[in-house]
């Protein structure tokens, strides 16, 4: 089964600083990234997304790049804050199924005051 | 807009036993969703309808799980008999048509086995 892979599994960043998720896929037919947020006790929730068809998208603070040829995709939170703490994940369509949605194994992030 | 409804929130039974798990989708999604998320671990799609038909289930392990979308709306999961192992929080989500459009999640069942 297709995987997406993700790193690093853990992050701890200083209040005001870049935190950086990384998040690798196999299949070159996906056409649709986005990067799940979610806070303990909560379902995940799409915090941001990117289509191949441009290599960035910024929303606010939260930033994807896309690198196609490389196969991976990041999620860069600018200025961090303390409410950024959050599991998060990327995810992507399966090949068989564009509907099929894949998740990342996760990165907890956690920002210091 | 109302979001995704799940109930219960938590959930403690035995082994061997069985539970049911209910999903409220947000109104007028045609996908449906559940996922199993182990702790510390990413969500992992157990299973997804299209309005009430099974589009995925290739990872339902189908000797114990089993799940309905009565009249493509609402939807329940469950597990019989549980095991240990299925220890997890169970997601529902919902999309307005399952083609790379935003999964909205409720905020799971968790269900402990003993």
């Amino acid at each position: 089964q297709q995987q997406v892979k993700q790193s690093p599994q853990s992050l701890i960043v200083q209040k005001g600083g870049i935190s950086i998720i990384n998040c690798a896929y196999e299949n070159t037919a996906f056409d649709y990234f986005p990067w799940y947020q979610q806070f303990p006790g909560k379902g995940p929730a799409l915090l941001i997304a990117i289509r191949p068809d441009v290599s960035e998208k910024k929303e606010g603070r939260f930033t994807i790049s896309f690198n196609k040829s490389a196969k991976q995709f990041s999620l860069h939170i600018m200025d961090s804050q303390p409410g950024d703490s959050a599991t998060y994940f990327c995810a992507a369509p399966s090949y068989s199924s564009a509907s099929k949605i894949i998740f990342g194994s996760g990165t907890r992030l956690s920002i210091r005051p | 807009e109302a979001g995704v409804a799940q109930s219960p929130r938590y959930k403690i039974i035995e082994k061997r036993q069985s539970v049911a798990f209910w999903c409220n989708p947000i109104s007028g999604h045609a996908t449906l969703y559940w996922y199993q998320q182990i702790l510390g671990q990413g969500p992992k799609l157990l299973i997804q309808f299209q309005n009430n038909g099974v589009v995925d289930d290739s990872q339902l392990p189908k000797d114990r799980f089993s799940a309905e979308r009565l009249k493509g709306v609402d939807s329940t999961l469950k597990i019989q008999p549980a095991k240990l192992e299925d220890s997890a929080v169970y997601l529902c989500a919902s999309s307005e048509d399952g083609n790379n459009s935003p999964l909205h999640f409720g905020n799971g069942t968790r269900l402990t086995v003993t």
